[in-house]
């Protein structure tokens, strides 16, 4: 079935880097653009970018100041969001989801929760 | 790009219909055909229920309907049940350095 599997938990220190993963199944990897958003403990949503998996192509939010990075690996139908200089704001649970139909986020990945703490 | 802006909460009895609002500006739901609408349950994903402003996907209960004037979209849940108690956002493409952006979110109160 189509589904989409994330990395598990990750606690990192301030200043470090994470990489969390994004696993597609019963879909082409390639025909549909994939984005994160993320979710801080008792917030909203926060949309923090998009790859095109076909190209390798990307469009992150400017709130992220160049500390973030999303690549893929076509062969294993995997993308990857690293964040850099982690901050204790950048707690939060990092959703991978599925484009639909611009804009229109279909199938999610279960979450993946970043803790940035000292 | 700030967030869209919606109620923080709504709340009705079963069988009542409830409406949220969502208000953005000129550079997002005034001028976008793409405007959606997520419920999320309480350590879940949220689920995609409206996309296009007006449309449902596949197996989405046709109790949850979506409109836009100007430039507020609105999501409204009529038949109110039990099961719809959750937080629900909408999100909008904008014409923005930040192509897509998230309502504030609203918790549905089923009484």
């Amino acid at each position: 079935q189509v589904e989409i599997i994330q990395s598990g938990a990750e606690v990192k220190k301030p200043g470090a880097s994470v990489k969390v993963s994004c696993k597609a199944s019963g879909f082409t990897f390639t025909a549909y653009y994939l984005h994160w958003v993320r979710q801080a403990p008792g917030g909203g949503l926060e949309w923090v970018g998009w790859i095109n998996p076909h190209t390798g192509g990307s469009n992150y939010s400017q709130n992220f100041q160049g500390r973030l990075t999303m690549t893929r690996d076509t062969s294993i139908t995997t993308a990857y969001l690293e964040l850099n200089g982690l901050r204790s704001d950048d707690t939060a649970i990092y959703f991978c989801a599925r484009d639909w139909n611009d804009g229109a986020f279909d199938v999610w990945g279960q979450g993946t929760m970043v803790s940035v703490s000292s | 790009q700030s967030a869209l802006t919606q109620p923080a909460s709504v709340s009705g009895s079963p069988g009542q219909s409830i409406t949220i609002s969502c208000t953005g500006t000129s550079s997002d739901i005034a001028t976008s055909y793409y405007v959606s609408w997520y419920q999320q349950h309480p350590g879940k994903a949220p689920k995609l229920i409206i996309f296009d402003v007006t449309k449902r996907p596949s197996g989405v209960s046709t109790r949850f309907s979506g409109s836009k004037s100007g430039n507020t979209a609105s999501l409204t849940i009529s038949g109110l049940q039990a099961e719809d108690g959750a937080d629900y956002y909408c999100s909008s493409s904008t014409s923005t350095n930040i192509p897509y952006v998230f309502g504030t979110g609203t918790r549905v109160t089923v009484l």
